[in-house]
C-alpha cells in the first residue's frame, strides 16, 4: 500500500509570513494526525481528525494555526503568521479506526524554517 | 499525565555490538507501544508494535520487550551495523486519552 504523502518536503519563510502543508493519508485510514517535532524532541500532537471531524485540537495554537480535512481524505495545515519558534518538522500520520490494533503510519514530514 | 522517557539520549558503539535502548512510561494504561526509527531530516518508520497484552515482538535483528506493570520497554539490536545509525523513538498509545505520546528519542551512532 502507498504510504502517507506530504508536501512540500522543505519550506523556508520569513517570520510573519504564512505557509501551508498538505497531507494525503493511506487509503482507507479514517484517522489523520498532525504532529510538530522541534529539533531534539519527540513529536507532539497538534490535531487529530476522525474522517473530516476534529477529535482533538487541544494543543493547536489556534491564534495562528489552522487545519482542515475536506471530504475526510486530504488535509492541510496552515500557519499564519509564522513565528521563529514554529521552525520544526511537521509530520502527518494516519491510522485505521481502532489504532490500538494497527499503530500509526507517518509521512516523511515537512521541514519548516522560519527566519 | 503520561510521560515517556528514553535513556540514553545518545549512544555510540562500534560495529557488531549488541545494544539495548530503554524506554519508560509513567502510566500503565496503554493500548500499545510502538518503536520508530527516524533518519536525519526524514519521517518516522515503524519498527515494532507491541500490544499491551504482549510481552515482546521480534523483527530480524530487532527485539522489543514490554513490561507494562513496571512501565518499561527495551529495544534490543543485535550485531549492530553502521546502517542502524539513526534516532530511535518509542511511543505509547494512552488508553485514557487515545493519544500517542512520544519519548525524546535515543540517537544511535554505529561506527565501522
Amino acid at each position: 500500500e502507498a504510504g502517507v504523502a506530504q508536501s512540500p518536503r522543505y519550506k523556508i519563510i520569513e517570520k510573519r509570513q504564512s505557509v501551508a502543508f498538505w497531507c494525503n493519508p493511506i487509503s482507507g485510514h479514517a484517522t489523520l494526525y498532525w504532529y510538530q517535532q522541534i529539533l531534539g524532541q519527540g513529536p507532539k500532537l497538534l490535531i487529530q481528525f476522525q474522517n473530516n471531524g476534529v477529535v482533538d485540537d487541544s494543543q493547536l495554537p489556534k491564534d495562528r494555526f489552522s487545519a482542515e480535512r475536506l471530504k475526510g481524505v486530504d488535509s492541510t495545515l496552515k500557519i499564519q503568521p509564522a513565528k521563529l519558534e514554529d521552525s520544526a518538522v511537521y509530520l502527518c500520520a494516519s491510522s485505521r479506526t481502532g489504532s490500538w490494533n494497527y499503530g500509526y503510519t507517518f509521512g516523511s514530514g515537512t521541514r519548516l524554517t522560519v527566519v | 499525565k503520561q510521560e515517556v522517557t528514553q535513556i540514553p539520549a545518545a549512544l555510540s558503539v562500534p560495529e557488531g555490538e549488541n545494544l539495548v535502548l530503554n524506554c519508560s512510561f509513567t502510566d500503565s494504561a496503554i493500548y500499545n507501544l510502538q518503536w520508530f526509527r527516524q533518519d536525519p531530516g526524514k519521517g518516522l518508520t515503524s519498527l515494532l508494535l507491541i500490544q499491551s497484552s504482549q510481552r515482546e515482538q521480534t523483527s530480524g535483528r530487532l527485539n522489543a520487550s514490554l513490561d507494562k506493570s513496571s512501565g518499561r520497554s527495551t529495544l534490543y539490536i543485535a550485531a549492530s551495523q553502521p546502517g542502524d545509525s539513526a534516532t530511535y523513538l518509542c511511543a505509547v498509545l494512552s488508553s485514557n486519552t487515545g493519544k500517542l505520546i512520544f519519548g525524546q528519542g535515543t540517537t544511535l551512532q554505529v561506527k565501522p
